[in-house]
Order: C-alpha cells, then sequence, then structure tokens
C-alpha cells in the first residue's frame, strides 16, 4: 500500500533553474494539495485541485505552478527557485466532501535547498 | 485575519497526563483536526471535532467550545514514541484548512 509517493525525498538546486516535485497516489482520492512547511509556521497552501483538470491557489501560490491531467499525478514545478523557497514540500490528498475534505494523507516530504 | 495559536514546546513525563491547547480566530468554523508529525516526518490525522465536547480515541481525547474558539488534544499514559509535533488546525467557510504552527511535545524518562 504506497498511499502518497513524492520524488525527490531531498534535493538542493542552484537558484534560477526549474524543479519539479512529483506526487503521485493510489487511493483514487479527487483532492490534493501542495503545502510547505517552514520552521515556526504552521503549514501553508500553495496550490490545490479539487478533482482532475481543476487547479487553484492558496495562500503562497507566486513562483509555483501545479497541473492535474489526471487523478493520481499533481507534479508542483518551480519555474526559477529562488533561496526563499528552501523548504520542505508536502504533498496530500483527501475524499470529496466537507469532513472528507479535512482528513488529509501526506507524502513523505520533499526537502528542497535553494543555494 | 486568520489565526491558530498553539504553544510553541511543551514537556512532560513518560506516564503522565499533557494536554495541548488550541485558540483559534477564523472566518467560519467547519471543523477543526489534530495532526500529529514525528521530526522528519509526514503529519497524520489524529481527531476531528465539529460539536462542542470530547471526542475520545483510546489514550488520546479532542474537546471543543466553538464559543470560545478553542480546542485541546489529552494524551493519557504518555510514552516515549508520543514526543512529536501536534498540530491544530481549522476548517473555514470556504473548507479550507488554516494550521497552527505546532506544538512539539518532548516527553521525558
Amino acid at each position: 500500500i504506497a498511499g502518497i509517493t513524492q520524488a525527490p525525498t531531498s534535493q538542493i538546486l542552484a537558484a534560477g533553474r526549474r524543479m519539479t516535485l512529483r506526487c503521485t497516489q493510489d487511493m483514487r482520492h479527487n483532492a490534493m494539495y501542495w503545502y510547505r512547511q517552514d520552521l515556526g509556521l504552521g503549514l501553508r497552501l500553495i496550490h490545490y485541485s479539487n478533482t482532475a483538470g481543476t487547479t487553484g491557489k492558496g495562500e503562497v501560490p507566486d513562483g509555483y505552478s501545479v497541473s492535474r491531467a489526471n487523478t493520481d499525478d499533481f507534479p508542483l514545478t518551480l519555474a526559477s527557485a529562488v533561496p526563499s523557497q528552501t523548504s520542505v514540500y508536502f504533498c496530500a490528498s483527501s475524499a470529496t466532501g466537507s469532513t472528507g475534505a479535512g482528513e488529509l494523507f501526506f507524502g513523505e516530504g520533499s526537502r528542497l535547498t535553494v543555494l | 485575519g486568520q489565526n491558530i495559536d498553539q504553544p510553541t514546546e511543551m514537556t512532560a513525563t513518560e506516564g503522565a497526563i499533557v494536554q495541548i491547547n488550541c485558540t483559534y480566530q477564523t472566518s467560519g468554523f467547519n471543523g477543526l483536526f489534530w495532526y500529529q508529525q514525528h521530526a522528519g516526518e509526514a503529519p497524520t490525522f489524529l481527531s476531528y471535532n465539529v460539536l462542542d465536547g470530547l471526542e475520545e480515541k483510546g489514550r488520546f481525547s479532542s474537546f471543543l467550545s466553538r464559543s470560545k474558539g478553542y480546542s485541546y488534544l489529552l494524551l493519557k499514559e504518555l510514552q516515549m514514541k508520543d514526543s512529536a509535533s501536534y498540530l491544530c488546525a481549522v476548517m473555514d467557510s470556504n473548507y479550507q484548512l488554516i494550521w497552527g504552527a505546532g506544538t512539539k511535545l518532548i516527553i521525558k524518562p
């Protein structure tokens, strides 16, 4: 049982480079999310997708883009990485519905360092 | 603005009881969640409260008072493996989760 798989688990990246973080789920959840987690701050939503083919902006979307071509995959792209994007990135998914939308299942995280 | 407050760090003794508080101010309320996150790992779901009162699940209980904008997570019979961060999150009127910064719980023998 895989749940949610993220790749890479860790990456060091030069500023200005393009980077895609991959996320795949096998639970057939409709909703998927990308969060970043920084020390001393709560999880902050970057982008989300309520269903395949749709995406929306979260609290901190600038500098990031996502796509949702199918139910299982939800990649996050940094077009031109900057040091402030150094963080731990978590992909998550949830079933649809008001309460189901709150119980998130998280991937193991991708630790990104931008130099 | 929307705000979730919880203590940054707490220390407790193995076998004891600890209560982690969470206060919130959000645009609407559609439920409050507690997640556990061990260092270097992903958060995992612990509990959900949408009505006032206490929800018990084994050694863990969660309480909610909507009128006070207040919740707590109660951990009984503490074990060393309970050392983790505990994240409080509130679902607002748009069904988006607003997260607290988390409470790091340190368990001492």
